[in-house]
């Protein structure tokens, strides 16, 4: 079993829907979750973190985490076509400080935004 | 958030060769950076910890003497793929951590090795 799941879609959704990306683990000494969007051929690029369970929403995304179910998502608002790229939720067992943690990655979820 | 650079971003090699891909944190002093390796339609998988000073870490199934690392300062990281052959030929990523913990990506460099 992978620590780390994510569903690798393909997902696709119109213009304008409400995203659902979810990843699911099985460790529960992970304390740092974040969102990371890559476009093709591109470098991974961070799009949100979180150390504790709950909600964070920055503009049209929002990072939700369950520790107790191990379970952690991000929902993207109005989507749109410039969303189309592949998600990757990761995680680390380190929450700062300066023992730098080494990040467990989902396998990815590839989203196309169609117009 | 952080800036990293990644020279080259694309290279193709002979087979038996070697070759260096740099990874320059631009903004902010790094004793730590990482390596990753990317296969197509996969996640990223780290190879090793590269530490300022000291040898880097490597990952369970990484060679060390294929994958050279060198972080000869506090800005710069080098990946030499030594001896290159196809299988090798993948997405090379470094990415650098600030104090929060936060991952910072290059953004990255294709290797094809013929």
């Amino acid at each position: 079993q992978k620590e780390v799941e994510q569903d690798p879609g393909p997902l696709s959704v119109p213009e304008g829907a409400i995203v659902s990306l979810n990843c699911t683990y099985s460790n529960s000494a992970f304390q740092y979750f974040m969102w990371y969007r890559q476009y093709s051929r591109k470098g991974p690029e961070l799009l949100m973190y979180t150390y504790s369970s709950g909600n964070k929403e920055d503009g049209r995304f929002t990072a939700q985490v369950d520790k107790s179910s191990k379970y952690i998502s991000l929902f993207i608002r109005d989507s749109q076509p410039s969303d189309s790229a592949t998600y990757l939720c990761a995680m680390s067992l380190y929450a700062g400080g300066t023992s730098y943690g080494k990040l467990t990655f989902g396998q990815g979820t590839i989203l196309t935004v169609h117009p | 958030g952080a800036v990293v650079s990644q020279h080259p971003s694309w290279v193709i090699c002979k087979s038996g060769t070697s070759v260096k891909i740099e990874c320059r944190s631009l903004d902010f002093q790094a004793t730590t950076m990482f390596w990753y390796r990317q296969f197509p339609k996969q996640s990223l998988m780290l190879m090793a910890t590269s530490n300022e000073g000291s040898k880097a870490t490597y990952e369970q199934g990484v060679e060390k003497d294929k994958f050279l690392i060198n972080h000869a300062s506090l800005t710069l990281s080098t990946l030499t793929v030594t001896s290159a052959h196809p299988e090798d030929s993948s997405f090379y990523i470094c990415s650098v951590p600030d104090r929060t913990d936060t991952q910072y990506f290059g953004p990255g460099t294709r290797l094809t090795v013929l």
